[in-house]
């Protein structure tokens, strides 16, 4: 089956960039998506990808798809306290079932 | 758009009595519904896929006698843990999606914390 793998943790500075990276196996995953989950908070849908897309930019968020080498990342411009979360990465695995990263926290310091 | 909210977002019962949660899409039909269990500082692990008006389809190893799910209508989907026991004890997350969204997308409610002493 499908398999996605995260970065346990990364650790910035207010105002720098973040980059999360991701790695899945299924190379037949049509959407890509990133959701972000605060404490005790179910996930929030930040942005998805179409597999046929290099690139998607939504405001402070950039993600970035290198189909060939199975590779997603999410690009966090001008990260603020309030960025720090769990973000995970999922890809469809058939129709509308998700697979899901375990997660990598991103913590913001001031 | 796109709001799915769960009731209760936190219950604790005794050790063998039952726990019913709720998740409804409050703004859309969601013709299919997941539920997924969370251990602390770990990923969603999916437990089972309900589609309105049919049988869930539960994932390998989840006992569906356990975990009663019932998606009645396009809007509200119900688990219910039955003779819960400590090892019940988790945080659960249902999602909603709607086929007729372009990207499958799934919208999350706030989760439930149950605690079973």
């Amino acid at each position: 089956g499908e398999d996605v793998e995260q970065s346990l943790f990364l650790s910035v500075r207010e105002g720098d960039s973040s980059v999360i990276n991701c790695t899945y196996t299924d190379s037949s995953s049509t959407y890509l998506y990133w959701y972000k989950q605060e404490p005790g908070a179910g996930l929030q849908l930040l942005t998805y990808i179409f597999s046929n897309m290099d690139m998607k930019q939504d405001q402070r968020l950039t993600v970035l798809l290198n189909k060939k080498d199975k590779h997603l990342s999410l690009r966090i411009a001008d990260t603020q306290t309030g960025d720090s979360a769990i973000y995970f990465c999922a890809v469809n695995s058939g129709y509308s079932t998700l697979t899901f990263g375990k997660g990598t926290m991103l913590l913001v310091s001031p | 758009g796109a709001v799915v909210s769960q009731h209760p977002s936190w219950v604790i019962c005794k050790s063998g009595t039952s726990v019913k949660i709720e998740c409804r899409s409050l703004d859309f039909q969601a013709t299919t519904m997941f539920w997924y269990r969370q251990f602390p500082k770990q990923s969603l692990m999916l437990m089972a896929t309900s589609n309105e008006g049919s049988k869930a389809t539960y994932e390998q190893g989840v006992e569906k006698d356990k975990f009663l799910i019932n998606h009645a209508s396009l809007t509200l989907s119900t688990l219910t843990v039955t003779s819960a026991h400590p090892e019940d004890s988790s945080f659960y997350i249902c999602s909603a999606s709607n086929p007729g969204r372009v990207a499958y997308e799934q919208y999350f409610g706030p989760g439930t914390r149950l605690t079973v002493t």
